[in-house]
Order: C-alpha cells, then structure tokens, then sequence
C-alpha cells in the first residue's frame, strides 16, 4: 500500500448504529486529519492530530469520536449518528507538524446516515 | 482570519480552451499557497504550490504565480482536456491546517 488508504469507502448506517471508519497513512508522516466534505459546503476540518496528540477539535459533536493510536493511523468512531451527517469523510497527513506544508489525502469513505 | 476567495463555478470550457480559475486570499505575512484537485469519486490531490512571493508553480501543464501585490493564486491552463474535468480548490498555510476555498468544478467538453 501507498500514500493514505481510507476503509471502507462506502458506507450505510442507521441512527443508532456504531461504525468506524479507518485512516492508514504509508508516508512516514507526523500529523493526520479528519475532514468532514458536504455537497455545496466547503470542506470542514474535523480534528487534528499531531504526533498522535489531537491538537484541533473544530466544535464537532460528540457523536464523532476520534482515535490516534500511533502516527499512522487515525479512527473515526461515529454513534448515533444524524441524516445530516451523511457526507464524504476524508482523512489526510503530513509531513511537518500539524499546519505546516501541503497534506496529502485519502480517497475518503462515502458515509449515508438512513 | 486566514481565508480563501475562488469564482463561484461551474466552469465548462470546450476540449483546447484557455482555463483561468481566480484565488484571492487575506492573511497576514507570507502564506504557502496550493492548488489541489479532486477527480470524481476521489481525495484530493496536491496539483501544485509556491511558498513565497513571485514564485510560480507548475504541475501537467497547469501554472500559478503567488503575486504577493493583489493577494492571488491565479490557476491557469493554456489548453484544458475532457480528463480535466474535476473540482479545483485553492488553499493556504501558515502555521495552520490547510485553509480551502469553496472550490471550482471544471467540465470540459469534447
């Protein structure tokens, strides 16, 4: 595998579920992100982790609960999840400390809340 | 705050036109600027960047300038391809997680 990898890339849950989403990065990075993007709403920064440390947390609801256990992987763990949160969830890496150089993404999980 | 201003699209240009999208940016000192690109039903990918004043990116024919005197990131392409065809967003950095513009979906038309 190269680059950042995203599983699943599609997903279907009801309200009262609990899912996880999945964020590898192969890159040898320090920093990883999760970014929430809606149809028609510019892209949302979610949270921040640098050096597996959550440095940003953009006023998320706690339905969205997320996990760095090391430097190259990062977790999405989602509950009682809303209609409105239906979107495409991607995760993202880099090289420097958390804002500093370009990032580079995964190709995102594709999440429907029904 | 930082922030990113692209033209509102779509932008639908025919196979071999011109393609301009504008990016202005505020911030304070010198931000590193950023194109990147999403093709459908895919992440985002770095397309090119500068980090200071007059620098020029330049990534599969497109270019950009960093013209530090009108705060823009201007994209430009001299001749556009249907496999264009994606959604382009401008972005910035200082010292800070990468800030988007709303972004600019292109189609291009044989």
């Amino acid at each position: 595998e190269t680059g950042v990898t995203q599983t699943p890339r599609h997903l279907v849950m009801g309200m009262t579920n609990k899912k996880s989403l999945k964020c590898e990065q192969h890159l040898g990075h320090n920093a990883m992100y999760w970014y929430k993007q809606s149809a028609k709403k510019p892209l949302e920064l979610m949270f921040v982790y640098s050096l597996e440390e959550r440095v940003e947390n953009n006023s998320v609801p706690s339905r969205f609960s997320p996990e760095c256990p090391n430097s190259s992987h990062l977790f999405l763990h989602l509950h009682t999840l809303q209609p409105e949160d239906s979107a495409l969830y991607l995760c993202a890496s880099s090289q420097e400390k958390a804002g500093v150089g370009e990032q580079y993404f995964g190709p995102g999980t594709r999440l429907t809340v029904t | 705050g930082n922030s990113v201003t692209q033209m509102e699209g779509p932008v639908t240009l025919s196979e071999e036109a011109f393609l301009t999208i504008n990016c202005t940016y505020t911030a304070t000192g010198y931000p590193s600027l950023f194109w990147y690109v999403q093709y459908p039903g895919e992440g985002l990918q770095l397309l090119l960047k500068a980090t200071k004043a007059d620098d020029k990116g330049s990534n599969k024919g497109f270019e950009a300038t960093y013209r530090k005197e009108t705060t823009s990131f201007h994209l430009e392409k001299g001749s556009v391809q249907v496999s264009d065809s994606a959604v382009y967003f401008c972005a910035l950095s200082q010292n800070t997680p990468l800030v988007f513009g709303k972004g600019t979906r292109l189609s291009v038309i044989a």
